[in-house]
């Protein structure tokens, strides 16, 4: 029972370039959420989703899209990377009912030079 | 807007010495309060779940409690393995998405 896991755990990117980040999860959990995290900021929520083919915007949705097509995985796209998206990247899931605490994966270091 | 305050922002202990932590919390209806411990470069670990004023849990060293405004995380003889960041957050009990809001975080730095 690998948890949550994410892919890559770090990348440099050129401002402009795209990418997509990985996120999966191994407990059938029906939501998963994106966060990022920045000194000094605390973690924000990006985007998220309460189930398969579903998504919602976060806090700060901006220069990001997101996609769920299967329960396991929820995938975090860049598509014109800023030098303001330089962050650590979070993944997390958490199941539909009981006691709501989300669990995170190891996190996506993430620079746009 | 749902909101959380943690203080102190960092706080630096002599192993054994006891303390606690501070999470304030504005909420629209307080579904749950979390803690949560981070580890430089890795992601957080979930600790705790408090669900009403009163309530009260313990892990180890550790134990979080709660008010209607804010919890504790009081930590009893600290050993240097209890250095890391915890996090509080909130969830509101309007809305069905189970979102959470963060605090800042306390870095706890304990010296042997």
């Amino acid at each position: 029972n690998a948890g949550v896991t994410q892919t890559p755990k770090f990348r440099v990117l050129k401002t402009g370039q795209s990418m997509t980040l990985l996120c999966a999860q191994d407990m059938n959990h029906e939501y998963m959420y994106w966060y990022r995290q920045d000194p000094g900021m605390g973690l924000r929520l990006i985007h998220y989703s309460v189930g398969e083919g579903t998504t919602a915007k976060g806090e700060v949705p901006d220069g990001y899209n997101v996609s769920r097509l299967k329960k396991q995985n929820f995938l975090l796209g860049l598509e014109s990377a800023a030098p303001s998206q330089t962050s650590v990247y979070f993944c997390a899931s958490s199941a539909l009912r009981g006691s709501y605490e989300q669990y995170f994966g190891p996190g996506t270091r993430l620079t746009v030079t | 807007e749902d909101q959380v305050t943690q203080s102190p922002e960092a706080l630096r202990l002599q192993e054994g010495e006891s303390s606690s932590l501070n999470c304030s919390y504005t909420v629209s209806g307080l579904r749950g309060l979390f803690w949560y411990r981070q580890d430089p470069g890795k992601g957080p670990e979930f600790l705790f779940t408090l669900y009403s004023a009163g309530e009260e849990k313990e892990k180890e060293r550790l134990k979080a409690t709660l008010t209607k405004k804010e919890s504790f995380l009081h930590i009893t003889a600290p050993k240097p393995e209890d250095s890391a960041t915890y996090l509080c957050a909130v969830q509101a009990s309007t809305g069905a998405n189970s979102k959470l809001t963060f605090g800042k975080g306390i870095t706890l730095s304990v010296r042997p």
